[in-house]
């Protein structure tokens, strides 16, 4: 089975830039979740999403991030524009909308470096 | 409160026994996790314990639930080079939204 694949792995902006990251979950899989992890620190959720709606953004700095997932399969992070303490990983993460037991599969992060 | 608590760093020699802590404050919490991550990578899932379990053995892994101190804890029995990583602890605050602590390094030495 496939994992959560995320692209690009690696992302150098200077302030004030823009990027977007994309993610596409576990086939199948009808949450996706945004999550934003800073050096030395966990993942913080930014977004979650069930199907194509969203569940809840209330982490989401909403004047400068967005997401979407309009397909409700593969989703889009964007920043813009970018500040220095954006700089992070962003992991997405997938898991069954049925799973009572909340076992999220991550991808491997987009690391975001803003100088 | 979402707040979840872990301390930072842990070195163990092979074949010890490790036990990394954490500590909850979201009482009506169902779910814990520890999820481990590896340098380069995402998180994956270790374990998890039901908020009506004390105990629960997975293996090499041993997680303890106190609910009245709010304290979740993990043992790694005969640690191996492998299990070098980084542990999150997590609780489930409802439709799988999960909150992560700061984590927990581990570094198995030879």
């Amino acid at each position: 089975e496939a994992g959560v694949a995320q692209s690009p792995r690696y992302k150098i902006i200077e302030k004030r830039q823009s990027v977007a990251f994309w993610c596409n979950p576990i086939s199948g899989h009808a949450t996706l979740y945004w999550y934003q992890q800073i050096l030395g620190q966990g993942p913080k959720l930014l977004i979650q999403f069930q199907n194509n709606g969203v569940v809840d953004d209330s982490q989401l700095p909403k004047d400068r991030f967005s997401a979407e997932r309009l397909k409700g399969v593969d989703s889009t992070l964007k920043i813009q524009p970018a500040k220095l303490e954006d700089s992070a990983v962003y992991l997405c993460a997938s898991s069954q909308s049925s799973g009572r037991t909340g076992e999220l599969f991550f991808g491997e992060g987009s690391r975001l470096t803003v100088l | 409160g979402e707040d979840v608590e872990q301390s930072l760093f842990l070195s163990v020699r092979e074949g010890d026994s490790s036990v990394i802590n954490c500590t909850y404050t979201d009482s009506s919490s169902t779910y814990l996790y520890w999820y481990k991550q590896e340098p380069g990578a995402g998180l994956q899932l270790l374990t998890y314990i039901f908020s009506n379990m004390d105990m629960k053995q997975d293996q090499r892994l041993t997680v303890l639930l106190n609910k009245k101190d709010k304290h979740l804890s993990l043992r790694i029995a005969d640690t191996q080079t492998g299990d070098s990583a980084i542990y999150f602890c997590a609780e489930n605050n409802g439709n799988n939204r999960l909150a992560f602590g700061k984590g927990n390094q581990v570094v198995v030495i030879p």
